[in-house]
């Protein structure tokens, strides 16, 4: 079993409308959790980290963390076609970073 | 900035040769990590660097072999090259001192194809 979990998808909403992101995880002693995004092809780029529970905003982007859970989740707002990806979660117990397997998400105009 | 640089950015080799990948991570950071991503995967630990000592180890076969030289860039050797070695290679680097956030940046990565 992976130790961090996400729905393959392909993820479909359309332009404008929120998108939710979900990974759960296995080890209970991570402590911080990240969210890459990855367009075909490229290297995966930092959206954003979160370390304690609760929400953390960043522009359209908001990242949930529930360690009781072992879910973390990130929302995009006013979702745009460019936003269309694979997102990638990520814990980074032990150092490096575990991924999950990547949820694509098709924003269509 | 001055970001991870990756190289070569493609390469093609035939079975059973030898490929050698380069990294050169972000300046004053001291950890490099080399991932392998394949078709429609997420990237795969292979092993990491700390101040030139080997840090972790992950899914990397034996047929590879990496190491960080004094300068911290850091070259994966693999040999017996296999059809499914053909991937994705990312190198990554952070700073793991005090106030690391631990984002790893990532490297343009090099395509390796195996004939």
């Amino acid at each position: 079993q992976k130790e961090v979990e996400q729905n393959s998808g392909p993820l479909s909403v359309p332009e404008g409308a929120i998108a939710s992101l979900n990974c759960t995880y296995s080890d209970r002693g991570s402590q911080s959790f990240f969210w890459y995004r990855q367009y075909s092809g490229k290297s995966p780029e930092l959206i954003m980290f979160i370390y304690s529970n609760g929400d953390k905003e960043d522009g359209r982007f908001t990242a949930q963390l529930n360690k009781a859970s072992q879910y973390v989740s990130l929302l995009i707002r006013d979702s745009q076609p460019s936003d269309s990806a694979t997102y990638l979660c990520a814990d980074n117990a032990g150092n490096m970073l575990t991924f999950g397997g990547g949820t694509r998400l098709m924003v269509k105009p | 900035a001055a970001g991870v640089i990756q190289s070569p950015r493609h390469l093609i080799k035939e079975k059973r040769e030898t490929a050698t990948l380069k990294c050169y991570p972000i300046p004053r950071h001291d950890t490099v990590y080399w991932y392998q991503q394949g078709p429609g995967q997420d990237p795969q630990f292979l092993i990491s660097f700390y101040e030139k000592m080997q840090s972790d180890k992950g899914s990397i076969p034996d047929r590879f072999s990496a190491q960080q030289f004094s300068d911290y860039h850091s070259e994966l050797n693999m040999s017996s090259l296999e059809l499914g070695d053909s991937a994705l290679y990312f190198c990554a680097s952070s700073f793991n001192g005090k106030g690391n956030t631990g984002e790893l940046f990532f490297g343009e990565g090099s395509r390796l194809t195996v004939l």
